[in-house]
């Protein structure tokens, strides 16, 4: 089974200063996607940036950008030029790419991120 | 591009009621996922559906039921509500296709509260 781990329950930063939020899986599936989605207080969970576990370049996404550590099992992303609409609470989520079976999101529990004026 | 849009978005239910989610799948995917969200959690991986049978569940009592339609659209059934079951019900869709499936793309949730 896996899991996910997010070690930071709770994150604040100045607008416009970068952070970081870190993530941890277990798995022993090789082959697999990564993801981070945001979660405003409007609830709408929303897709902030994809990885492909065979890909050793990291994905980036405009102010978004990830570390992806495959050896490690760690997963972080960073937010450059942090905005006041980037307050969220951010999950980290795997998703193995399998043939057969469901295909669940495993979700980690979340770090709530507040950008302060 | 049509997004996943679900109904209704609030709903209050009392113990022991039954209750009927409704989801429609953003265009071209043929796959759903629904996830329940307690307070201050992670979404948890209730069942999947693809080509309207269940390919797929998580550690839910069978009293959680789907169904998938034709369309690709899907509801989520839950019997004999609990207190336990108040949370926010998300619905997920994406394509299969070989067997394998790519990104999740959410709907807004439905909110439900059970008394």
């Amino acid at each position: 089974a896996q899991t996910v781990t997010q070690s930071q329950p709770e994150m604040s930063v100045q607008e416009a200063e970068t952070v970081t939020l870190s993530c941890t899986y277990d798995t022993s599936e090789s082959n697999y996607y990564l993801f981070w989605y945001k979660q405003p207080p409007s609830r709408q969970m929303i897709l902030v940036i994809r990885q492909e576990a065979y890909k050793q370049q990291n994905a980036t996404e405009n102010r978004f950008s990830v570390n992806f550590q495959k050896a490690a099992k760690s997963f972080s992303l960073k937010i450059s030029d942090s905005q006041l609409g980037d307050t969220a609470m951010y999950f980290c989520a795997f998703l193995p790419r399998i043939i057969q079976g469901a295909q669940k999101l495993v979700f980690g529990q979340g770090t709530r991120l507040t950008i302060n004026p | 591009e049509t997004g996943v849009t679900q109904s209704p978005t609030h709903l209050i239910k009392t113990r022991g009621q039954q209750v009927t989610l409704r989801c429609s799948s953003q265009s071209g995917h043929n796959t759903v996922s629904w996830y329940q969200q307690a307070l201050g959690q992670g979404p948890q991986f209730i069942f999947q559906y693809y080509r309207e049978e269940e390919n797929g569940r998580g550690n839910f009592p069978p009293r959680f039921s789907g169904l998938q339609f034709p369309n690709y659209s899907s509801e989520l059934n839950v019997n004999a509500l609990e207190l336990d079951d108040s949370a926010l019900y998300l619905c997920a869709s994406s394509s299969l296709l070989a067997g394998v499936t790519d990104t999740q793309y959410f709907g807004p949730g439905t909110r439900l509260t059970v008394l």
